[in-house]
């Protein structure tokens, strides 16, 4: 168990939608991190925050963007949604902003019919 | 163009073989990951590296940082070493990954 926490397991929803990610981090890590990982694009970074302030960001739309709250728990939100969103997103955590292990949540399944 | 390649894509050992996964990238990094993932899509950290060699069990994992390649040997493979194994870099000091495209490992008894 990485002690990633990451709500819900699947979602089935319809183009057009919007859904929100959740994402506990391992109690005492600072940053988390938001992966996207698609059949035809494999793993992608999306976003990072560290201690409620983003760090860095990767290939994240427009239509996609996150937060971390004070409790650190972080959300993604996904709106407009496409049927190409439709891909496993992870969260990761780790201790400090760079370069520390890290820790990946289960995943969540996002099918967009 | 920061890129990181691995090899091979696939790969099927007989069980207790010796495994060895290769991971290149472009330009230097700051630190190396190798990550497992298992069928049921999780996955778990299993080195993060920036020089040398770091051994866990039966996984060992080297990086020659002028060659910028790094390898990821499992000895005495097992049907439950049955995974894909990704090779992720990061240049620099910012937190974003890199990902290689993953190598599919299947161990057979």
């Amino acid at each position: 168990d990485s002690g990633v926490t990451q709500t819900p397991k699947h979602l089935i929803t319809a183009t057009g939608q919007r859904v929100t990610l959740r994402c506990s981090p391992r109690s005492g890590d600072l940053s988390v991190y938001w992966y996207q990982q698609s059949l035809d694009q494999g793993l992608q970074f999306l976003i990072q925050y560290y201690n409620g302030e983003e760090r860095a960001k990767g290939n994240i739309l427009e239509r996609f963007s996150a937060q971390q709250f004070p409790d650190l728990h972080s959300e993604l939100n996904l709106s407009s949604l496409e049927l190409g969103d439709s891909a496993l997103y992870f969260c990761a955590s780790s201790v400090g902003p760079s370069n520390s292990p890290l820790h990946f949540g289960n995943g969540t399944r996002l099918t967009v019919t | 163009k920061n890129e990181v390649e691995q090899s091979p894509q696939n790969l099927t050992a007989q069980e207790g073989e010796f495994i060895t996964i290769n991971c290149s990238y472009s330009v230097g990094i700051s630190a190396l990951h190798w990550l497992q993932q298992h069928p049921g899509g999780g996955i778990v950290s299993l080195f993060m590296l920036s020089s040398g060699k770091k051994k866990h069990g039966r996984l060992i994992a080297t990086i020659n940082i002028q060659e910028k390649h790094s390898s990821l040997h499992i000895t005495a493979s097992h049907p439950r070493d049955s995974a894909v194994y990704i090779c992720a870099v990061r240049f620099g000091s910012q937190g974003n990954l890199i990902f290689g495209k993953g190598t599919k490992l299947s161990v057979k008894p």
